[in-house]
């Protein structure tokens, strides 16, 4: 069984430009979340998404944006960088129906680096 | 909304001490709990769940009870270990939700 793999592992980009990160779910899992987690703190909830949808977004702006593909697997999108946007960017898959609680597996994270 | 309180950014036990690793929550749901644990360049990895109150959740001498009393769900472990060293976060998912919510996690610092 594959787990939840990310490309890139490190990118380093300039403040206004954008970035695209790619996630690829475990077998069998059809919803992907992404997570934001700056240096020191606790992971936070970006977007969801099932069956190719948008399900439900935390508190971000609209420069953050996603896509998931029908082999469920997703990509986040990041316009118009800023300096806080400098994270580790984790992506999560699991098994469920839209609104249920679920076991989410994560992958091991892109570190994004805004200069 | 959903909130979740670790008070220790660090704790430092020797090898054999025992541990309690606080956590608080506050929700208007009836939540799923979470203890997830974090090495150096991984992402967080399930460590023990519990589902309902008066759930127990257990993973290698670890537990974490669900108080709903108390908003509480405490790691804890008798003997901890030099492998058992890496940063734990207690995370909850509202009833119906489909995000989770993380506290600001512990390092534990395990001294041999």
């Amino acid at each position: 069984e594959t787990g939840v793999t990310q490309s890139p592992t490190h990118l380093i980009k300039t403040r206004g430009q954008q970035v695209t990160l790619r996630c690829s779910s475990q077998s069998g899992h059809n919803t992907v979340s992404w997570y934001q987690q700056a240096l020191g703190q606790g992971p936070q909830f970006i977007f969801q998404y099932y069956r190719e949808e948008e399900n439900g977004r935390g508190n971000f702006p609209p420069r953050f944006s996603g896509l998931q593909f029908p082999n469920y697997s997703s990509e986040l999108n990041v316009n118009a960088l800023e300096l806080d946007d400098s994270a580790l960017y984790l992506c999560a898959s699991s098994q469920g129906l839209a609104g249920e609680s679920y076991e989410q597996y994560f992958g091991p994270g892109t570190r994004l680096t805004v200069t | 909304g959903d909130s979740v309180v670790q008070t220790e950014g660090q704790v430092l036990p020797s090898e054999g001490d025992s541990l309690i690793v606080n956590c608080s929550y506050e929700t208007t749901q009836y939540p799923s709990l979470f203890w997830y644990v974090q090495y150096p360049g991984e992402g967080p990895q399930l460590h023990l769940k519990a589902m309902k109150a008066n759930d127990k959740g257990r993973n290698k001498g670890f537990e974490a009870m669900y108080r709903k009393e108390t908003t509480s769900f405490h790691l804890e472990k008798d003997s901890v270990q030099e492998s058992d060293s890496a940063v734990y976060f207690c995370a909850l998912s509202g009833a119906g939700s489909y995000q989770l919510t993380f506290g600001k996690g512990t390092k534990l610092s395990v001294i041999p």
